[in-house]
């Protein structure tokens, strides 16, 4: 069974400060892996996805995201915060091998504040 | 414009009242799915619809019914809902070939 994990369910940055949201993942098989976005009374809006090719990919907004294989690893970075950003992230894993592809199993959840 | 679309947007209802929470999406997409969102918790999946009359659970389908008559629509019933239920829902559509999924707005549902 695939499994995501999100280190830090709130996260405190200043505006023009390094944002680091971080997510391992665990899967049996190579996983797909997403970073979506929810602002308040909002859906979730996908920021960034990789799915086997470049392990950086860039997303929406000046977020990027490297896959690391070998530290289960897919944290979710931008340079430099803006107010826009607060927001809450989720990091999600789909097993593309099983037939469900399309099936998402979600982080708990980080809640990104930015300060002035 | 590509969506999904839900609703209500709010609902406030009482124990054992059936209610039914409307999807639709209007990019022909095959894969259509429910989650519920809560504190902590993330989002977890309830039912899941490969196509047309073709349905399975997630993993919280306790409670929850669901249907696929046409491949635009996928509604979420409860059929006797309870305090447990109180959830923040979320449907969310996406093609077999490509894996994003598109999410609707969210329905926030108190029950009594």
């Amino acid at each position: 069974a695939q499994s995501v994990t999100q280190l830090g369910s709130h996260v405190s940055v200043s505006e023009g400060a390094l944002v680091l949201l971080r997510c391992n993942y665990s899967s049996s098989v190579p996983p797909y892996l997403f970073w979506y976005v929810q602002y308040p009374n909002q859906g979730l809006q996908l920021l960034l996805k990789y799915t086997s090719a470049a392990t950086l990919v860039k997303g929406i907004n000046g977020f990027e995201a490297e896959f690391k294989k070998s530290e289960t690893s897919f944290h979710l970075t931008k340079p430099s915060a803006h107010m826009s950003d607060a927001a809450e992230y989720f990091c999600a894993v789909s097993d593309h091998n099983t037939g469900t592809a399309s099936k998402l199993t979600f982080g708990t959840g980080t809640r990104l504040q930015v300060t002035l | 414009e590509a969506q999904v679309t839900q609703n209500p947007r709010y609902l406030i209802t009482v124990t054992g009242k059936k209610l039914t929470v409307t999807c639709s999406q209007n990019m022909n997409h095959e894969y259509m799915s429910w989650y519920r969102q809560d504190p902590g918790l993330g989002l977890r999946q309830i039912y899941y619809s490969m196509n047309v009359e073709v349905t399975d659970k997630g993993d919280v389908p306790e409670g929850y019914k669901v249907s696929r008559k046409e491949k635009r629509n996928f509604p979420l019933i409860l059929e006797s809902p309870s305090p447990n239920q109180t959830s923040l829902y979320f449907c969310a559509s996406s093609s077999t070939m490509n894996t994003e999924a598109f999410f609707g707005q969210g329905t926030r549902l108190t029950v009594v």
